[in-house]
């Protein structure tokens, strides 16, 4: 199955700091997805983005989809950024469009006051 | 709008006991569902998928079976648990964009604890 490398794995940074998150995926995919893991639990969908840029307040996301990668930017950190960023794809001749996503391991962000 | 829901949030069953875990979703039809577990770390792993009532696609083989009976239906089901069925349990459902692509929205999740 496709891989999906996510790296720093974890991220300690001072509120107001920037911070650019990777993604590295093995083959092609034709769905790629940015979800933020809140402290209960629940995965907030961040980004739709299999290529291309798109922009929402302090965070943009970018995919080089011909490169295999894609990179989250979290501009002027808050506090409540704090938990776990994950990338998940699903690739592109998976043979049909049910296919779960695959999810990278995550990084886990702490913001500090 | 769309939204989806999952029960229990969270349960502490002993080991053999059974498990059913259900969620909803409404303001959709016939949409693709998804369970996922996430283990102790940070990974997610696909269970099961249903592309429709009574359709079962299983991912990983395990002590968990899922069953769909309604459109918009989706259980989670274990005869007898193990220790190692515990985790926090996720489901998910796809916003079609395309014929071949689509966005995942997920539940609150299920926290469960096999003692």
């Amino acid at each position: 199955g496709i891989q999906v490398e996510q790296s720093p794995p974890d991220l300690i940074l001072q509120e107001g700091a920037n911070s650019t998150l990777r993604c590295n995926f093995s083959d092609s995919v034709n769905n790629l997805q940015w979800f933020h893991q809140n402290p209960w639990g629940q995965l907030i969908n961040l980004f739709y983005i299999p290529s291309g840029t798109k922009q929402n307040g302090r965070l943009s996301a970018t995919t080089v989809a011909t490169e295999r990668y894609s990179l989250l930017y979290i501009s002027s950190s808050q506090t409540t950024d704090s938990g776990v960023y994950f990338c998940a794809v699903v690739r592109a001749d998976s043979g049909g469009g049910a296919d779960g996503l695959t999810f990278g391991k995550g990084t886990h962000l702490i913001i500090q006051p | 709008s769309q939204t989806i829901h999952q029960w229990p949030a969270t349960l502490v069953q002993p080991v053999g006991s059974p498990l059913s875990l259900e969620c909803t979703v409404e303001g959709t039809s016939n949409p693709n569902l998804y369970w996922y577990r996430q283990a102790a770390g940070r990974g997610l792993q696909l269970l099961f998928y249903s592309v429709g009532i009574g359709q079962i696609s299983s991912e990983v083989p395990q002590n968990l079976s899922a069953s769909r009976p309604q459109d918009r239906q989706f259980i989670l089901s274990s005869k007898k648990l193990l220790l190692s069925d515990s985790g926090f349990y996720l489901c998910a459902w796809r916003r079609l964009l395309t014929a071949n692509t689509g966005e995942l929205f997920f539940g609150e999740g299920s926290r469960l604890t096999v003692l």
